[in-house]
């Protein structure tokens, strides 16, 4: 899997969008953008995946660009509950095999500002 | 709907003695199931995983061993605990969505080894 780089951590006022920035400027062709958050003492969560297209879910926004060597996701309208460690991982999409555990690096702490 | 179950939350344990952590999904058949950790300061870390019924692959050589006796139950073992056991353990399923499965994780036990 190709190797991602993110901000340690970021701000962002309650109401106001959370943009988190990516970098990954060795992926693959055939390797999708995927990510996922982790609160505080809970599992991960997915969030979104894409592979070359904007893709928008009931959760946030997924901007890759053309050359596809970085991205943003958005949370449009951060609240105090989208506090928590966000995670941008490239890979190619699991085909059910079973063998495609994920590694997450250290993320991007989030931290929403009442 | 589908739902993945992991007890107990928290555990405390000493040095030496057995583990046994257990993990359950309902609403759905023949799920891939997965055993990660995650220690302190540090990433996610696949354990092991299983495609059906008494097939598990370990990724990782270790104290550890893992069991599926059944179609949605997952069992993280140990004879002998290390302090280096000590950890964050995460069950997980996946589940298809649009393009690929996507890994859904359960509300994990915090195993702390003393």
């Amino acid at each position: 899997d190709a190797k991602t780089t993110q901000p340690p951590s970021m701000d962002c006022a309650e109401g106001r969008a959370a943009n988190l920035p990516c970098n990954h400027s060795t992926i693959s062709g055939n390797e999708y953008v995927y990510w996922y958050r982790q609160i505080h003492s809970q599992g991960p969560q997915y969030i979104i995946h894409g592979l070359k297209n904007n893709e928008t879910n009931e959760m946030a926004s997924l901007i890759i660009t053309e050359d596809r060597k970085s991205s943003t996701l958005i949370l449009p309208h951060a609240t105090l509950r989208d506090t928590a460690v966000y995670y941008c991982i490239v890979r190619v999409p699991d085909s059910g095999g079973g063998a495609d555990g994920l590694t997450f690096g250290k993320g991007t702490h989030l931290i929403i500002q009442p | 709907s589908q739902t993945i179950h992991q007890w107990p939350a928290t555990l405390v344990q000493p040095v030496g003695s057995p583990l046994s952590l257990e993990c359950t999904v309902e609403g759905t058949s023949n799920p891939n199931l997965y055993w990660y950790r995650q220690a302190a300061g540090r990433g996610l870390q696949l354990l092991f995983y299983s495609v059906g019924i008494g097939q598990i692959s370990s990724e990782v050589p270790q104290n550890l061993s893992a069991s599926r006796p059944q179609d949605r139950q997952f069992i993280l073992s140990s004879k002998k605990l290390l302090l280096s056991d000590s950890g964050f353990y995460l069950c997980a399923w996946s589940v298809w969505v649009g393009s690929s499965y996507e890994q859904y994780f359960g509300p994990g036990t915090r195993l702390t080894v003393t």
